[in-house]
């Protein structure tokens, strides 16, 4: 079994605060990383694909990092706000569509 | 619009009886895959399909049975030899064309077995 671990399993934050996330997956046979964003009762939603070590990548306040030699990748949500709050999901593809998830991270944001 | 259809949203069955979940997907993806989340875990996976007619037995896939005749199509046959199979059970695609490519979901199946 792969295994994709996140941390922390849940979050709570005051509306304005920064936080991170982090995913761990095995460094070998790495192919892809995704994060997603799943809010109560919507489907998952990507936010970002990564495939190369060293990648950032930013949609508005939160960006990701990647690191496949040690086999972590991190989120960062800058100046939370309540409608960040959600679940956040990595998947780690070790072949082009064996796709594995990690437990999430719940994170809430109080306003 | 495009998108991934999962129906139903609930089902109710007894124990013991097979029952199988659709899902559909109008986006011309290649891969297709089953997972199932239990209160308080993650996405597990089930099964997953590269191409018609080919499927990948995922790390819980005991007492699933999955079918891949249609590019558009992979139902997900729950058996009486699934031990726990109360769960709530999510379907994605993806597009095969290389790896920077996201999945995109259907919006799940609640299974209660009573």
């Amino acid at each position: 079994i792969l295994n994709v671990e996140q941390s922390p399993q849940s979050l709570h934050v005051q509306e304005g605060d920064s936080t991170n996330f982090t995913c761990s997956f095995p460094s070998s046979n790495f192919y892809a990383l995704h994060w997603y964003r799943w809010e109560t009762a919507k489907s998952p939603e990507a936010l970002f694909v990564m495939t190369l070590n060293g990648d950032e990548k930013k949609k508005g306040r939160i960006s990701a990092t990647l690191n496949t030699k040690e086999g972590y990748s991190y989120l960062y949500i800058k100046g939370s706000q309540p409608e960040d709050s959600a679940t956040y999901l990595c998947a780690f593809l070790y072949n082009n569509n064996d796709m594995r998830f990690g437990a999430g991270t719940r994170l809430t944001v109080k306003p | 619009d495009g998108g991934i259809t999962q129906s139903p949203k609930y089902l109710f069955r007894k124990e013991g009886q097979n029952v199988t979940l659709s899902c559909e997907q109008n986006l011309n993806h290649d891969a297709m895959y089953w997972y199932r989340q239990d209160p308080g875990q993650g996405l597990r996976l089930i099964y997953y399909s590269q191409i018609v007619n080919d499927f990948q037995k995922g790390d819980i896939a005991e007492g699933y049975s999955v079918s891949r005749e249609k590019k558009e199509s992979f139902p997900l046959t729950v058996t009486s030899a699934q031990k726990n199979p109360t769960a709530f059970y999510l379907c994605a695609s993806r597009r095969d064309r290389g790896s920077a490519t996201e999945a995109f979901f259907g919006q799940g199946t609640r299974l209660t077995v009573v």
